[in-house]
Order: structure tokens, then sequence, then C-alpha cells
């Protein structure tokens, strides 16, 4: 089983700067790498795949890179409305797919 | 609408036994293999259980292998998850999802609380 990790598990932001998530996996997982965006009593939502391509709608603030084990979300400028918590995912290896514990944005 | 609305959830005693729904719309269900993803009070997020589109593969989670059965109804546009043996650990709120790009399409959520 891939295990994910990520880091920090808590990252204080204050709006319009820039914050970046790393996520990082246990062995290589090529670009079959995802980011989450959960926000709370919602439900996640798809932010990137591929490690790099936005999902439809996803502002251009925010973007993926990284392959093989590292992997980084970068939120350009921090909106209101992006404090939230962010889980990376990977599909390369599966079952089982996994998720990383989470990363939480929060107001600075 | 694309969408995807779970149901069936609720409260149930340890050893229970309870059958959660998923009924999507807005887009061609058939096409696409789907996965049932659930999260525990104040804890991330853990894969469930997965099927493809015409049920030749099926995956469990191994918390869960034995007890929970996944399956789906493409002319209702259905997903299910049979989830028998339930213990407190079992307490989440289950997230059916699609699987296109990543899982691309959540639904909103059911509550699954095991409680004596």
């Amino acid at each position: 089983e891939i295990v994910m990790t990520q880091s920090p598990a808590t990252l204080s932001v204050s709006p319009g700067e820039r914050a970046t998530l790393s996520c990082r996996a246990s062995q290589s997982v090529s670009t079959n790498l995802a980011w989450y965006q959960q926000k709370p009593g919602q439900a996640p939502r798809l932010l990137i795949y591929g490690a790099s391509i936005r999902a439809t709608d996803i502002p251009a603030r925010f973007s993926g890179s990284g392959s093989g084990t590292e992997f980084t979300l970068t939120i350009s400028s921090l909106q209101s409305e992006d404090f939230a918590f962010y889980y990376c995912q990977q599909y390369n290896n599966w079952p089982p797919f996994t998720f990383g514990p989470g990363t939480q944005v929060d107001i600075k | 609408e694309v969408q995807l609305v779970e149901s069936g959830g609720g409260l149930v005693k340890p050893g229970g036994s309870l059958r959660l729904t998923c009924t999507a719309s807005g887009f061609s269900f058939i096409t696409y293999s789907m996965t049932w993803v659930r999260q525990a009070p104040g804890m991330g997020l853990e894969w469930v259980s997965s099927i493809s589109v015409g049920t030749t593969y099926i995956y469990y989670a191994d918390s869960v292998k034995g007890r929970f059965t996944i399956s789906r109804d493409n002319a209702e546009n259905s997903l299910y998850l049979q989830m028998n043996g339930l213990s407190p650990e079992d307490t989440a709120i289950y997230y059916c999802t699609r699987v296109g790009k990543a899982f691309d399409l959540w639904g909103q959520g059911i509550l699954v609380t095991v409680s004596s």
C-alpha cells in the first residue's frame, strides 16, 4: 500500500498571500496524483488531477506540480473562500486508493 | 444538473446492517466506475470500495472486506453499498464518487452512526 503524507498539518496564511502545500508518496506514483479541497460541512471537491491539471471551473490561482514521490499544491493569492482542508490522493497503484492526512489552511 | 445524491444512512446498533444508495443524474452513469469514500468524524478521507462499469472489477478496503458489498444498477443509475456487521468504527459520512479524472464528482455525503 502506498502511504501518502502531507505537510504542514496546518498552514496559517494571510489573505492575498501565497500558500504552498506538500504531499509525499512512499513510492513513485508517477503523475497519478490528485488534490481535493474540503470546506467544513461540505463534500470534497477535485482541484487538480494528473499532478498539475486543473479540474473544471477551478481558478488559475490553484496550481499543482511534481512527479514520482514529491508534489506541491500552490495557491498563488489566497482568497477568503480558499480557507479549507486540502487532501492529496494517489491513483497509480490501487487498490487501495490512498489519501494523505490533509493540510488545513487557516487565516493568519 | 450533474449530481450524485446519497440516501439510506442513519443510526444503527453494533452488528446491524444498512444499505446506502447513490442516485446519479445529469451524466452517463453507465460509462463510469464508481467508488464509496468515507470520513469518520474529525478525520480524513478513507477509500472504501470501487466498482467498474460492468461490475467485472470490484475492490474493497481491508477494513470492510467481508462485511460490505458494493453493487450498481445501471438501468436505475444507482450505486449501492450493503453494510453488514457494522461496528462503531464504521461511523462516518459516506460519500459516493465518480471515477473519471480522479474522483471528479462527489455526492453531498450521508451520515452513518453505529452506536448502542
